[in-house]
């Protein structure tokens, strides 16, 4: 088994303000990825990698930057901090997307909150 | 693009009896796979129950099957022996091919004693 720990579980921040939240899985798995769900509006993509220094933007990439130094870890910026920006932010891992119907695993999350 | 619509925003069902969820979802692809995720009150996300749209089988584990029917491009999922413990919000999910997860709202599901 395996588990993926997201820090920090809660983050203030100020408008404006550049934040970061990171990731780490021991499943060794393939890809990663970065989801934002907000209250009524489910999952939804941020960017994902499928490697260790690969990035792949989502569906909702604007405003973030992500990083993918090691395999293992997945880092995600808030550029520039919005108050309409607060909401759970969900890493997940797979085995990778050459696998036929991978599962995802998730962490437990890191809720944003910004004043 | 893919799309994936669950209507029901909550269910209330009493423990021990069989409550479905729906969901339809729309794609251009012929192959893809459905999944449905469970998502407890600590915020853990967690992986139920996959079907293949080449089977016509539904899939079914432990007390989760799915009723996929193709024509309609819907794939519910159907617990039976409710628990309190299932109590939870349920996502449908669709990947066509090596694409990647498009997530619907979710489902909550209340399970009372």
């Amino acid at each position: 088994g395996g588990i993926i720990t997201q820090t920090p579980k809660f983050l203030i921040g100020q408008e404006g303000q550049k934040l970061t939240l990171k990731c780490q899985q021991n499943f060794n798995h393939d890809t990663m990825y970065w989801y934002r769900q907000d209250s009524g509006k489910g999952l939804r993509l941020i960017y994902y990698s499928i490697t260790e220094n690969d990035l792949q933007k989502g569906d909702l990439s604007e405003g973030y930057d992500a990083s993918r130094e090691k395999k293992s870890s997945f880092s995600l910026t808030v550029t520039s901090a919005q108050k309409n920006e607060m909401a759970v932010f969900l890493c997940a891992s797979s085995l990778g997307l050459g696998s036929s119907a991978e599962t995802l695993y998730f962490g437990s999350g890191t809720r944003l909150t910004v004043l | 693009a893919q799309k994936v619509t669950q209507t029901q925003t909550s269910i209330s069902v009493m423990e021990k009896t069989t409550v479905t969820m729906d969901c339809v979802y729309e794609t251009q692809d012929s192959s893809y796979f459905l999944f449905w995720y469970k998502q407890t009150a600590s915020g853990e996300i967690v992986f139920l129950i996959r079907q293949d749209s080449y089977k016509k089988e539904n899939a079914t584990v432990g007390h989760y099957s799915l009723n996929f029917q193709k024509p309609k491009s819907s794939i519910g999922l159907i617990i039976t022996a409710t628990q309190i413990e299932d109590s939870a919000v349920y996502f449908c999910a669709i990947r066509p091919g090596y694409n990647k997860l498009t997530f619907g709202k979710g489902t909550v599901l209340l399970v009372s004693p």
